[in-house]
């Protein structure tokens, strides 16, 4: 079934440490997204993807980076988390030339750090 | 600039009661506006498009470009509906979503 996953669902880790936030989707989609979603709520945009091998940062600005080698895979790395990291990010794709605009997102990583 | 205004950060009303959810736009283009939803420990979703001028549980929304907004409607709450509500432009380059609004049907 055509859907976004990402992994892990929740992680608890330590101040330093080098984490990675996994996001695939097998819906043939283009172009991928990384949101930060703060505790009120709102969205703010971190890095987007047209296609392999192509990455830009987003509106708000990131320690974490992002690589696109395969075009179903699209993952975010903090090399040292800090507490300030602390937050849900959701991970979202769309296919160019349908609809505009429409996003489909995956279920979050929902990341602590201590 | 690109920018999508929801000027109410909750909004709380009855079941039975009408609803709307505001949202304002600036865009120097023609507009393709969308509202997303946010159910309580479900991923966001695409509620409805301008586009389509269609109705979804419910909800409508009508793009008034002289006033710049793109308010969501509905005639009568209902408890199912108590969820995160963020408007959305598709921009040149990317979707430029609203702060969203925490929308809460009370019994």
């Amino acid at each position: 079934e055509a859907d976004i996953y990402q992994t892990p669902r929740y992680l608890v880790i330590g101040t330093g440490k080098k984490i990675t936030l996994e996001c695939s989707q097998t819906m043939g989609h283009d172009k991928m997204y990384w949101y930060q979603q703060d505790p009120g709520m709102e969205l703010h945009l971190i890095h987007y993807s047209y296609g392999v091998n192509s990455t830009e940062k987003g509106d708000l600005s990131s320690e974490s980076t992002v690589s696109r080698i395969r075009t179903e895979h699209f993952p975010l790395t903090l090399e040292s988390a800090r507490p300030s990291h602390t937050s849900q990010y959701l991970c979202a794709s769309q296919q160019t030339g349908t609809f505009f605009g429409e996003q489909f997102f995956g279920p979050g990583t929902r990341l602590t750090v201590l | 600039a690109q920018r999508v205004t929801q000027p109410e950060k909750l909004l709380s009303v009855f079941k039975g009661a009408p609803v709307e959810l505001k949202c304002n736009y600036s865009y120097s283009g023609s507009p393709e506006l969308f509202w997303y939803v946010q159910y309580s420990r479900q991923r966001l979703q695409l509620l409805l498009r301008h586009i389509s001028r269609e109705s979804i549980k419910g909800f409508t929304a009508d793009l008034n470009k002289g006033e710049t907004s793109f308010h969501l409607k509905k005639p009568f709450a209902q408890e199912e509906d108590s969820a995160m509500y963020y408007c959305a432009l598709q921009g040149a380059q990317k979707l430029v979503f609203g702060q969203g609004t925490r929308l809460t049907i009370n019994p």
